[in-house]
């Protein structure tokens, strides 16, 4: 099983300011790395496919980089309703794995 | 628009089993592009992927939950369906049914509502 470890746990940005997460798999998945928005009450929502994709209707101050073992998720310029748990995701084989999440909070 | 909904009991009695079932709307079931899957959260933690199903009925399940877990799919009433069996306190969650392309194995691209299931005597 590939663990998907995420950094930091949380972390606290002014509205308008960057962020960058991490996320690290324990083996390479190539760029089967996805990342997702979860707010409270709501269902998760994909951000990222492929990495570096991004999926429809998503703004373009996120983007994802990365490949094999190393991946960042940058969302520039926090508006309100970016602050949530982020979670990446590898679909490289079975089973599938979530890392343990990044929350965004209000500085 | 694709919609997933899911349903069943709120409220699951330790050690009996928990049936829940996603209803697909916008589209065919039966497709050959797609797998259909169970995601569940427990209260203050994280994702975890239970299983997914093709529609020809083959499944993937996730290691830690395969003892306990079975999911099928009724092409016929376009659902796919949950059992998980002896459930108790740490089975408590909100479960998600999940769509995800059938090439690349993932990623979730379309999710139910999700539906909170507290187990509880």
């Amino acid at each position: 099983e590939i663990v998907m470890t995420q950094s930091p746990a949380t972390l606290s940005v002014s509205p308008g300011e960057g962020a960058t997460l991490s996320c690290r798999a324990s083996q390479s998945v190539s760029s089967n790395l996805a990342w997702y928005k979860h707010k409270p009450g709501q269902a998760p929502r994909l951000l990222i496919y492929g990495a570096s994709t991004r999926a429809t209707d998503i703004p373009a101050r996120f983007s994802g980089s990365g490949s094999g073992t190393e991946f960042t998720l940058s969302i520039s310029s926090l508006q309100s309703e970016d602050f949530a748990v982020y979670y990446c995701q590898h679909y490289s084989n079975w089973p599938l794995t979530f890392g343990g999440g990044t929350k965004v909070e209000i500085k | 628009q694709l919609q997933l909904q899911e349903s069943g009991p709120g409220l699951v009695k330790p050690s009996e089993t928990l049936s829940l079932t996603c209803t697909v709307s916008g589209g065919p079931i039966s497709t050959s592009s797609c797998y259909w899957g169970w995601i569940r959260q427990p209260p203050g933690k994280g994702l975890e992927w239970i299983g997914t199903v093709y529609y020809t009925g083959t499944t993937f399940y996730n290691p830690s939950l395969k003892s306990r877990v079975t999911i099928s799919v009724d092409t016929s009433k376009n659902q796919f369906s949950l059992k998980l069996r002896s459930m108790t306190a740490v089975d408590t969650a909100v479960y998600y049914c999940v769509r995800h392309p059938y090439d690349t194995g993932g990623p979730f691209d379309y999710w139910g509502q999700g539906t909170l299931v507290t187990v509880s005597s």
